[in-house]
């Protein structure tokens, strides 16, 4: 069974960073790439970023509103995968999910399968 | 950044009812599309991707269809558990984005 966990929300001032933790288990972490996107009450979903395999260079992609501020890892031998976020702003409060991504073949695109229950994080002075 | 349109925005209906969702894209985006069931306090969970391909373990209930620019989300039986918000997806490109969603319930 796909699991994903993630830990280490909570409360922070803005400009002060968290680091989210997702590990998972029930399927072979280095295959896939791993996603985070974000919600808040009564809105719609937003990505936040990815990683991709090593495979494909471990290379990394942000949304424009996160880019510079947040930065995502990941670690193989764990089956971990990170969120690390920076000078955090109001706007970034609302609950993080990290998701699974199964890469589409020939099309360099992925399919994000497998949420985990998702992390809340409050930005709040 | 292209736009994904859902209607409508909720609906309510009777246990065994067809309910159709749309989702219309500011662009052309192929066959790019996935749909999302997600209930209340629930992280989404992912039910059709490509457009029209039901994930494992899905009821078969639930169908997709379109390419380009409109999408449909049929549920063809809606049952009590199906009670939630649907989300289309679209991954075409970055920045990946969804519908405003639509809130399923039962009349």
């Amino acid at each position: 069974e796909v699991q994903l966990v993630e830990s280490g929300g909570g409360l922070v001032q803005p400009g002060r960073s968290l680091k989210l933790s997702c590990p998972t288990s029930g399927f072979t972490f280095g295959d896939y790439a791993m996603g985070w996107f974000r919600q808040t009450p009564g809105k719609r979903p937003e990505w936040v970023g990815f990683i991709r395999s090593q495979a494909y260079g471990g290379a990394t992609e942000y949304a424009a509103s996160v880019k510079d501020r947040f930065t995502i890892s990941r670690d193989d031998s764990q089956g971990i995968a990170y969120l690390q976020m920076d000078s955090l702003k109001a706007e970034d409060t609302g609950v993080y999910y990290c998701t699974r991504g199964g890469y589409v073949w020939g099309t360099y695109r992925y399919v994000f399968d497998y949420w985990g229950q998702g992390a809340l994080v409050t930005v709040s002075s | 950044d292209i736009q994904l349109t859902q209607s409508p925005s909720s609906l309510s209906a009777s246990v065994g009812d067809r309910i159709t969702i749309t989702c219309q894209a500011s662009q052309g985006i192929s066959s790019f599309v996935n749909w999302y069931q997600q209930k209340v306090g629930k992280a989404p969970k992912l039910l059709i991707h490509h457009a029209s391909t039901l994930q494992r373990g899905v009821p078969s209930r639930f169908s997709g269809s379109g390419s380009g620019t409109d999408f449909t989300f049929t549920i063809s039986s809606l049952q009590p558990e199906d009670v939630a918000t649907y989300y289309c997806q679209r991954f075409d490109n970055l920045p990946l984005t969804f519908g405003g969603g639509t809130k399923v319930e039962i009349k």
